[in-house]
């Protein structure tokens, strides 16, 4: 199995609605992400699960909080969003070593958010 | 941190024809270049990727270079077809214990028929 599996593919929700995105790898990789796109832009990274600890882009706003269950699974938490956090929110995952990247990402198929 | 530079941002080529995209990055300690190939409306996906260690990789109409001493790599791709038509990301990791890819701003190439 080399698929990272998100759910929703797509979720629309209102600013006052709490949703979480899903995702789920069986490749034995450790460290697992959350990527946010926008259109026409590179994928923007938000937070990575390495080895069970968790790194932060810190210009990610609270209102975006992961959760690791465990090592295969990442969920992230959508509480208060706003209309400018409409996006594809990418889930992805690597072998790694310890903490370091050190080969290829491997991207679900991404959850189309949907902010009014 | 890292930065990474890639142009052009578009590219178009009539099919058959060669499309060459360029990268630079900033952190000489980086050891690893990935490239991906996002189609519209789909995740992005790897479609080479060279380690420091090596000055060219290639795999059939695909290939990859990088000249560590200028830090730039670049990717080729030969014989165009319109199925090679997306939006292409260059990216770097650093090796001093990092887990972050930095990627490029994109190229959109269009392969005319």
């Amino acid at each position: 199995d080399t698929e990272v599996t998100q759910t929703p593919k797509h979720l629309v929700m209102g600013m006052t609605n709490k949703k979480s995105l899903k995702c789920e790898q069986h490749m034995g990789h450790r460290a697992m992400y959350w990527y946010k796109q926008k259109a026409k832009k590179p994928p923007e990274l938000m937070f990575v699960y390495s080895y069970e600890k968790l790194s932060i882009n810190e210009s990610v706003p609270s209102r975006f909080s992961p959760e690791c269950p465990n090592s295969s699974l990442l969920n992230l938490h959508l509480h208060a969003l706003q209309p400018e956090d409409s996006a594809l929110y990418l889930c992805a995952s690597s072998q790694g070593v310890r903490r370091v990247n050190t080969g290829e990402l491997f991207f679900g198929e991404g959850s189309r958010l949907t902010v009014l | 941190g890292e930065n990474v530079e890639q142009h052009p941002s578009t590219l178009s080529v009539q099919e058959g024809d060669s499309a060459v995209i360029k990268c630079t990055y900033s952190d000489s300690a980086s050891n690893y270049f990935p490239w991906y190939k996002q189609e519209l409306g789909k995740r992005p996906q790897l479609i080479i990727d060279i380690r420091s260690n090596v000055g060219e990789k290639k795999d059939q109409r695909i290939a990859v270079t990088l000249n560590k001493t200028a830090k730039h790599f670049s990717l080729h791709i030969t014989e165009t077809q319109p199925e090679d038509s997306a939006v292409y990301f260059c990216a770097a990791i650093s090796g001093a214990g990092s887990y972050q890819l930095t990627f490029g701003k994109g190229t959109k190439l269009s392969v005319i028929p």
